[in-house]
Formats: C-alpha cells, structure tokens, sequence
C-alpha cells in the first residue's frame, strides 16, 4: 500500500484479556519495527524484523508481549493478560534496507490500546 | 536513562518568526541525529536528518544544528508557518542499530496566525 496501514486504530479493552494488533508495512519494505507510545512520551523501541524473523526483541516489555511477521510482510503484535499499564499507542513503522545514511521508518498512524 | 531530552515541553511562536527546538543528547555514539514531526492521530513524519561527521543540515524552511561537544542539537524552523504546528520528536541513532531509534519526549510547537 501507500503507506503503513494498523487496524484496529482504537481498542478499548479489559484487564486480563488478550489483545491483537496488526499492522502492513510499506509494500516493498523488508525492515518492521514496532514501538510503544506512553502519554508525554517519546516513542520507545520494541521490536525490529528483517523479513520474517525478530532480528531484536530487546525492547519488549516481559513475556507477555509477542510479536510475529510469517510471511515477511504483515506483522501483529499480541498482548496477553493485558494490564492497565499497557495502555499506550501503538506504533508501527517500516523501512527499505538501509543502503546509506540515516535509517528513515515511516510510521504507521498507530493503534491506541485502552485496558480499563 | 534518559539518552535524549527534549526539556522544553512546548514553544509558542508567531508567524513568520523562527521556530528553535532543542535536543540533547547523552550517548557520544550516535551516529545520526534526526527530527520527526508529528498531527494528532498521525504516525509521526520524516523532516530532517544529520550525520555526526557534520554540524549543519538544511532543507528548505528546516535546518538542523548540531553541536557534539555540547551534546546538542536544534532545529530551526525560518520562517514558521501555522501549518508547522505539531509535536517535535529528536532522535538518534547508532550505524549498526539499522531502525531502532531513541526518541526524546517531544516539544509541541504551537505557531500563532
């Protein structure tokens, strides 16, 4: 597509359910990245693939986040047991490989996760 | 740890006038130094990036600044447009860390008609 595509864009949900969140990079883009956006705060670093695999996990919070790209294009990340804590937007961003220069992601407009 | 700071949560200007937005930085070993703008309920958007073997960089109305010894860099906005209203992220980035960018906490910048 044009750009990065997240669905859903709004999730409100309860504590303890599990949660899934997609997201469609760039058509052509082999590097995907997911980040978390706290209220106030910059965008944090979760998770980096190139191609299907986790190249970097490092970012992930604890175990009960998990990330998966099976076919090197779609990515969803998943919450399990979801804590009020984990509210935050969710980003996602996608990049060509980087020849040279700085490393440009284009991000998606993000999927807003609400755990009452 | 807190590797980039934005400490000014926001700047108002008018129109016409420069916009100067502030970033420091504590890790000696970025490698590039870059500012994202960012709508509400937008992703945020690619402006400008610098390498740290310079200490200028322009494109059009945005130029960034760096200063290694200090630790800073500034992003001047000449001149400021009300469309230019947003939220500011620096970030940086080491060579071998390929999209894994540390961000600050954002400025938002509000530029009055």
């Amino acid at each position: 597509g044009a750009g990065v595509s997240q669905t859903p864009s709004n999730k409100v949900t309860e504590k303890g359910k599990y949660v899934e969140l997609r997201c469609d990079p760039i058509s052509g883009h082999t590097a995907l990245y997911w980040y978390r956006q706290s209220l106030g705060q910059g965008p944090e670093f979760l998770i980096y693939f190139q191609g299907t695999g986790a190249a970097d996990d490092s970012g992930l919070p604890n175990d009960r986040f998990f990330a998966v790209r099976p076919e090197g294009s779609v990515s969803t990340l998943k919450i399990q047991r979801t804590e009020r804590g984990d509210s935050a937007v969710y980003l996602c961003a996608s990049s060509l490989t980087r020849v040279a220069g700085a490393n440009v992601l284009t991000f998606g407009a993000g999927s807003r996760l609400t755990v009452l | 740890d807190q590797q980039v700071k934005q400490n000014s949560p926001s700047l108002s200007v008018q129109e016409g006038r420069i916009s100067i937005l502030n970033c420091d930085y504590t890790n000696s070993m970025f490698d590039y130094f870059l500012w994202y703008k960012k709508y509400p309920a937008e992703g945020p958007t690619f402006l400008i990036s610098i390498s740290s073997i310079k200490d200028k960089n322009e494109d059009g109305r945005f130029t960034v600044f760096l200063n290694k010894s200090a630790k800073h860099l500034s992003l001047h906005i000449v001149p400021s447009q009300p469309g230019d209203s947003a939220v500011y992220f620096c970030a940086a980035s080491l060579e071998t860390s390929y999209g894994k960018l540390t961000f600050g906490q954002g400025t938002i910048l509000t530029v009055h008609p």
